[in-house]
């Protein structure tokens, strides 16, 4: 069975400092897909990123960076100074495949709420 | 505009009794989801159907069905045998391959009384 941690259930910081939101997964699969969603208060999930298991480079989109670890199992997720508007809870996700080469549904973490302060 | 929608927004019931929500998408997807989150949890897959006329159950399937008649709606039933339906139900779907990343639609907050 998968598995999803988001270790930090509420992380509160001041705006303009950075932070960084763990991810770590369990799986025996070799092929897979990693995601991140923002749910924001009024509870629609709005997609951040989706990495294959075989592209280990970082990314970074605007102020928005992740890392990828697949030695480690994580998946971590960086906002450079912060904004009163990235206040939401935030959740990663792991896709697994089948051997066949589908997939279904995605597997989520309990997410992190993240606050930032003014 | 493309997106996915789902009605009602909120929708309160009397234990006891089935209610439908409704899921619709114009952007053409083949696949369709329903998950179901509890507060402070995690989203929970509850039924999946990847084309017209088939559906999976999910992790947590007991107590709900589902029907795809057609490639854009797939609507949820809640049983009276669900035992704690009280819930907020997201709507996603994702294109030819089940791979690709799923968009979720605002999201039905059910309650039952």
């Amino acid at each position: 069975a998968q598995k999803v941690t988001q270790a930090q259930t509420e992380i509160s910081v001041v705006e303009k400092e950075d932070v960084t939101l763990d991810c770590v997964y369990e799986t025996r699969d070799t092929t897979y897909y990693l995601f991140w969603y923002k749910q924001p208060p009024s509870g629609e999930l709005v997609f951040l990123i989706r990495r294959n298991s075989f592209d280990e480079q970082n990314e970074i989109s605007g102020r928005y960076s992740w890392n990828f670890q697949k030695s480690t199992s994580s998946f971590n997720f960086t906002i450079t100074a912060s904004q009163v508007v990235d206040s939401a809870v935030y959740f990663c996700a792991p896709l697994l495949m089948y051997s066949g080469g589908g997939a279904d549904g995605l597997t989520f973490g309990k997410g992190t709420h993240l606050i930032i302060q003014p | 505009d493309g997106g996915i929608t789902q009605s009602p927004k909120y929708l309160f019931r009397k234990e006891g009794q089935n209610v439908t929500l409704s899921c619709e998408q114009n952007l053409n997807h083949d696949a369709m989801y329903w998950y179901r989150q509890d507060p402070g949890q995690g989203l929970r897959l509850i039924y999946y159907s990847q084309i017209v006329n088939d559906f999976q159950k999910g992790d947590i399937a007991e107590g709900y069905s589902v029907s795809r008649e057609k490639k854009e709606s797939f609507p949820l039933t809640v049983t009276s045998a669900q035992k704690n339906p009280t819930a907020f139900y997201l709507c996603a779907s994702t294109g030819t391959a089940s791979t690709d990343t799923q968009y979720f639609g605002p999201g039905t907050r059910l309650t039952v009384l």
